[in-house]
């Protein structure tokens, strides 16, 4: 299995915190995904990286930010939780032009 | 832009049953293509891939065929398992690929027994 670690693997928070996902790689990939995962949606992509502090918009980015200070950590902000951001969130890691390798999930509830 | 489109389900089956799950796409180019698959609780794991029109990936019995004619990566198996339990994700990468694979939206698949 690639090694990648998310956490906290479940989080409940108060509506208007704000909430930090982290994402650890151990494979030295380049590129970084955060995904969200809700019924009838699929998966979702939310923000990229393409490098050490190279960022990028996805599908669904409003309300999250993401920072990259090392190749090995992408960190997921939710700068004021709403009770739409309520999800399943997924990292994902690959190599160039490849498949992508999931991270188990962090399962958030904003309450 | 770039979209799947795949069965939701629930698909319901017998053990031992044949499978089938179809899937197509819209993209530009020539994508890469997979398949993967989602136990309960769990992330989701690669179950195979083709880069190419006309490949064939396949793995743990499953198989699925790269068809540029008609745009579709249907997957299948000759005889399910209830440990084949789970969703399944099609999935495309276009492109260079930094900006991610987009997926469709998943098929649960039950198998009893």
């Amino acid at each position: 299995d690639a090694g990648i670690t998310q956490s906290p693997r479940h989080k409940v928070t108060e509506t208007g915190t704000p909430v930090t996902l982290r994402c650890h790689q151990t494979e030295n990939h380049r590129y970084m995904y955060w995904y969200r995962q809700d019924p009838g949606h699929g998966l979702r992509l939310i923000h990229y990286s393409y490098g050490v502090k190279d960022t990028d918009k996805g599908e669904v980015s409003d309300g999250y930010s993401v920072s990259r200070s090392k190749t090995e950590d992408f960190l997921l902000t939710l700068e004021s939780a709403t009770s739409s951001q309520t999800s399943v969130y997924f990292c994902a890691i690959s190599e160039r032009a490849t498949e992508a390798f999931f991270g188990q999930g962090t399962r958030l509830t904003v309450v | 832009g770039d979209s799947v489109t795949q069965m939701e389900g629930p698909v319901t089956l017998s053990e031992e049953a044949f499978l089938t799950i179809n899937c197509t796409y819209t993209a530009t180019g020539y994508p890469s293509l997979f398949w993967y698959v989602q136990y309960p609780g769990e992330g989701l794991q690669l179950l195979l891939k083709a880069t190419k029109a006309d490949d064939k990936g396949s793995n743990k019995g499953f198989e699925a065929t790269y068809r540029k004619e008609t745009t579709s990566f249907h997957l299948e198996k000759g005889s399910v398992q209830v440990s084949d339990s789970a969703v399944y994700f099609c999935a495309l990468r276009s492109g260079g690929g930094a900006d991610g694979l987009t997926f469709g939206k998943g098929t649960h698949l039950i198998i009893q027994p």
